[in-house]
């Protein structure tokens, strides 16, 4: 497609339960970045992948979190044991190969997760 | 410290004021920067790269002073439209590690 896909768009679930979260890059884009972004606050990074280099993971909150990619394709982000506090719009971005200074970041609609 | 700071806001203007807004960045490593704009419920959207030598787009104009580690934004003859979340970015070059202030809001009022 032409932008950053995201799915599911919305998902309610019950606490203690497992969601998965899909980001489709745009075509070409060697990085991805996932962030969280709670209801009237920032963006939260959780992780970073470039290309078939070791992924930045610093921003991941707890072992709870994981998250994949295959290549420079498609990425999960997976949340075990989902807690309240995980409900927030979890967004996902992707970059074209670095050629110059003004390379930027453009993100999905993002996956709004309730747990209840 | 916060890699990326900026004023807390919210600014509260009526239209056709002009306002800025103001950020720092701690990490020299930072190379690139930018300026998304977001609405609410929305996700982040590109709004101005910002270039050494400043640069301006329309009612918008960015500037970048590396020696203080400083990077603005104008906004000239404010619209309605222009209520949003404004947040600075700043990119790593070697890395591409790119990191987001906490926004800062702007409500332009009637």
């Amino acid at each position: 497609g032409a932008g950053v896909s995201q799915s599911p768009s919305n998902k309610v679930t019950e606490k203690g339960k497992d969601v998965e979260l899909r980001c489709d890059p745009i075509s070409g884009h060697t990085a991805l970045y996932w962030y969280r972004q709670r209801l009237g606050q920032g963006l939260e990074f959780l992780i970073y992948f470039q290309g078939n280099s070791a992924p930045d993971k610093s921003g991941l909150p707890s072992d709870r979190f994981s998250a994949e990619r295959t290549g420079e394709s498609v990425s999960t982000l997976t949340i075990q044991r989902t807690q309240q506090e995980d409900s927030a719009v979890y967004l996902c971005a992707s970059s074209p190969r670095r050629t110059g200074l003004g390379n930027t970041i453009y993100f999905g609609e993002g996956s709004w997760l309730t747990v209840v | 410290r916060k890699e990326v700071e900026q004023d807390p806001g919210p600014f509260n203007v009526p239209e056709g004021a002009t306002v800025a807004f103001n950020c720092t960045y701690s990490n020299s490593a930072s190379q690139s920067f930018f300026w998304y704009r977001q609405d609410c419920r929305k996700e982040p959207k590109l709004l101005m790269s910002v270039y050494s030598s400043g640069n301006e787009d329309g009612r918008f104009t960015a500037q970048l002073n590396r020696a203080s580690q400083y990077i603005s934004l104008l906004i000239r003859d404010s619209k309605l439209s222009d209520s949003a979340t404004y947040l600075c970015v700043g990119r790593e070059t070697s890395y591409d590690k790119v990191i987001f202030g906490p926004g800062t809001s702007l409500s332009v009022i009637p």
